[in-house]
């Protein structure tokens, strides 16, 4: 079947513009997460949903960041006033089910280049 | 707070070596434990996983064994290819219904044939 699916696949923008990143999980998946991976930070969470709710943001690194989940299924992860250190691959990942033992599946992720 | 360390890369070895990666953890209660592996130019997948003490993951002739005495969850196989070249991260999933994953840095193998 399908795996998790984002786009765009590359973003380029310029400094203090805002974008969107989308983010369509597996079908039937409850669960969704974004992470983001860089060089200079690894792979670090940003935000999960349990459904629609977003029960922990406090990964999120400023309030620049924020994130949807409609209708139980595609998120939508929104940086505003773009700065250079938010160039990264923003991934995403969903699980069958909450818990901690449930194996999370990544999309391949959208590079986002602040110029 | 909930940490993940694992061996700085690169790794480098011939085909057919064998493979280990170490990885030890910092957490309370007891987590769940993962290996992802992120091939060139692809995304990350997982490739085995351990939900409690002394469970061994197993995939692709890749094992690793919960170890909550030592803190410890290392990947090994026995005998690596050329395709098993990729960036390896091991995570874990803490207790206590916080599901996100805290990976480590990543370690890079590179298999010579």
């Amino acid at each position: 079947g399908a795996g998790v699916s984002q786009s765009p696949s590359n973003k380029v923008t310029e400094k203090g513009k805002d974008v969107e990143l989308r983010c369509d999980p597996i079908s039937g998946h409850t669960a969704l997460y974004w992470y983001r991976q860089s060089l200079g930070q690894g792979l670090e969470f940003l935000i999960y949903f349990q459904g629609n709710s977003a029960p922990d943001k406090s990964g999120l690194p400023s309030d620049r960041f924020s994130a949807e989940r409609t209708g139980g299924s595609v998120s939508t992860l929104t940086i505003q006033r773009t700065q250079q250190e938010d160039s990264a691959v923003y991934l995403c990942a969903s699980s069958l089910l909450w818990g901690q033992q449930e194996t999370q599946y990544f999309g391949p992720g959208t590079r986002l280049l602040v110029l | 707070g909930n940490s993940v360390t694992q061996m700085e890369g690169p790794v480098t070895l011939s085909e057919e070596a064998f493979l280990t990666i170490n990885c030890t953890y910092t957490a309370t209660g007891y987590p769940s434990l993962f290996w992802y592996v992120q091939y060139p130019g692809e995304g990350l997948q997982l490739l085995l996983k351990a939900t409690k003490a002394d469970d061994k993951g197993s995939n692709k002739g890749f094992e690793a064994t919960y170890r909550k005495e030592t803190t410890s969850f290392h990947l090994e196989k026995g005998s690596v290819q050329v395709s098993d070249s990729a960036v390896y991260f091991c995570a874990l999933s803490q207790s206590g219904g916080y599901n996100k994953l805290i990976f480590g840095a990543g370690t890079r193998l590179a298999v010579h044939p």
